[in-house]
C-alpha cells in the first residue's frame, strides 16, 4: 500500500496563477483533509471531506476551493494564487471520523507564490 | 476554540537520556489525542493514539500519556538517540469539530 500520496511534491507560481494539489490514499478512507503548515503558527485545516460528492471548510478555507469525485481522491484548488499562500500543504486521511480513528498523512507539496 | 501548546518548543539533549515532552489543552471535550514526529522537509508521522477513555499507550521506547481532566499528555521518550532527532507534534481531536487540533511542536536534538 501507497498511504497517502500527493502530486507535486514542489511548485513556485506566479501571483494570480491557478494549479490544483492532488491528494490520493488506498485505504479505502472516507474521510479527507488539508491542511496548510507555516512557521509559527503549526498546522491548519483547510477543507475536508467525509465522503465521496461531500467537502466542508476547515479554519482558513478563503482562497481554496476542494473536490472530492472520487473516494480515493481529494483535490485542493488555487483560482488565484497570493503569496500569502505559501506554504506546505499536507494532506490526510482517516477510516472513521466516529471515534476519531488515527490519521494518516501525505508528504506534503511545498508551495512558493511570487 | 481548542488551544494545544507544547512545552518546550526546542529541546537538546545528549544520547542516552530519558525526556519527556509536554502537551496541553483548553477544552477536555476530545476524542482522542495523536503524537506525530515530522522530519525536516518530511510529512508527519503518527507515533501513538491515545483515545479519551485511555491514560496511556506504549511503542517501543515510547509511552504517552493523557490526563483528559487536566488537560495534559506528555510523550515519554526512553535512552533517546541521535535518530529521534525530528519535530514532534501533539494534536487532540474534538466531537464539535472534524479534524485536529496541532500544538506548534517541540524540535529535539540528540548529540551522539
Amino acid at each position: 500500500n501507497a498511504g497517502v500520496t500527493q502530486t507535486p511534491k514542489f511548485r513556485v507560481l506566479k501571483t494570480g496563477q491557478s494549479m490544483t494539489l492532488l491528494c490520493a490514499q488506498d485505504m479505502n478512507h472516507e474521510y479527507m483533509y488539508w491542511y496548510r503548515q507555516d512557521p509559527g503558527m503549526g498546522l491548519r485545516l483547510i477543507h475536508y471531506s467525509v465522503g465521496e460528492g461531500t467537502t466542508a471548510k476547515g479554519e482558513v478555507p478563503d482562497g481554496y476551493n476542494v473536490s472530492r469525485l472520487k473516494k480515493q481522491n481529494f483535490l485542493l484548488g488555487l483560482e488565484s494564487a497570493a503569496p500569502s499562500q505559501t506554504s506546505v500543504y499536507f494532506c490526510a486521511s482517516s477510516y472513521s471520523l466516529a471515534g476519531a480513528t488515527e490519521q494518516f498523512f501525505g508528504p506534503g507539496t511545498r508551495l512558493t507564490v511570487l | 476554540k481548542q488551544e494545544v501548546t507544547q512545552i518546550p518548543a526546542a529541546l537538546s539533549v545528549p544520547e542516552g537520556e530519558n525526556l519527556v515532552l509536554n502537551c496541553s489543552f483548553t477544552d477536555s471535550a476530545i476524542y482522542n489525542l495523536q503524537w506525530f514526529r515530522q522530519d525536516p522537509g518530511k510529512g508527519l508521522t503518527s507515533l501513538l493514539l491515545i483515545q479519551s477513555s485511555q491514560r496511556e499507550q506504549t511503542s517501543g521506547r515510547l509511552n504517552a500519556s493523557l490526563d483528559k481532566s487536566s488537560g495534559r499528555s506528555t510523550l515519554y521518550i526512553a535512552a533517546s538517540q541521535p535518530g529521534d532527532s525530528a519535530t514532534y507534534l501533539c494534536a487532540v481531536f474534538r466531537p464539535s469539530g472534524y479534524a485536529l487540533n496541532f500544538g506548534k511542536g517541540t524540535s529535539l536534538l540528540v548529540t551522539p
